[in-house]
């Protein structure tokens, strides 16, 4: 079946480095990607997407490429902050699925040092 | 702007005992989910609905029960909770025929099971 596989955590920077969170995918055809963030204490939230292949999303200094043939989708920003310390999660939508069933990676937790 | 609200934030229940988790959301949404969130597995989805009237299950369904007699409400019901069940659950809704795919979350129900 359809799954998303992302780096372990936990991730700890220093403000102003390089992040890189590693995501990758199986599933038939053309799924929709997602990132999603959960900052302490809330819900997730919807970070950026890509619906097809070669897409870039983007939001609050984060990129992700979709590459269908790495069947990959990994989270970057040049320069993190504290605001940034939070659980990121990598998710897919298969084609013709609805909605309702996103499928989700184990979640990465990102730790900012001032 | 509510959202999606889900009630309670916190419950410690007794093994054997059941209970209900009450979701709403004010946003008209067709779709709306339960996850479950456990450390190292990121979300899993327990029972989802694309309409009033229509739930199917999802990939963690047992011990748990659901109904959609409305468009805003999706309670989710542990007729006799077990330890295993002790989780972070998580509503989320979304809209029907949305490209995006986009989930919006509530806030989180954390429950314990002694």
């Amino acid at each position: 079946g359809d799954s998303v596989t992302q780096m372990e955590g936990p991730v700890t920077l220093s403000e102003e480095a390089f992040l890189t969170i590693n995501c990758t995918y199986t599933a038939t055809g053309y799924p929709s990607l997602f990132w999603y963030v959960q900052y302490p204490g809330e819900g997730l939230q919807l970070l950026l997407k890509a619906t097809k292949a070669d897409d870039k999303g983007s939001n609050k200094g984060f990129e992700a490429t979709y590459r269908k043939e790495t069947t990959s989708f990994h989270l970057e920003k040049g320069s993190v902050q504290v605001s940034d310390s939070a659980v990121y999660f990598c998710a897919l939508k298969s084609p013709g699925s609805s909605a309702s069933k996103i499928i989700f990676g184990s979640g990465t937790r990102l730790s900012i040092r001032p | 702007n509510a959202g999606v609200t889900q009630t309670p934030k916190f419950q410690v229940l007794k093994t054997g005992q059941s209970m209900t988790l009450q979701c709403a959301q004010d946003m008209n949404h067709e779709y709306m989910s339960w996850y479950r969130q456990d450390p190292g597995m990121g979300l899993r989805l327990i029972h989802y609905s694309v309409g009033a009237g229509i739930t199917d299950q999802g990939e963690v369904p047992n011990g748990y029960n659901v109904s959609r007699s409305t468009t805003e409400d999706f309670p989710l019901r542990l007729l006799s909770a077990a330890p295993s069940q002790t989780s972070v659950y998580f509503c989320a809704s979304s809209r029907a025929g949305s490209s995006t795919g986009e989930l919006f979350f509530g806030e989180g129900s954390r429950l314990t099971v002694l």
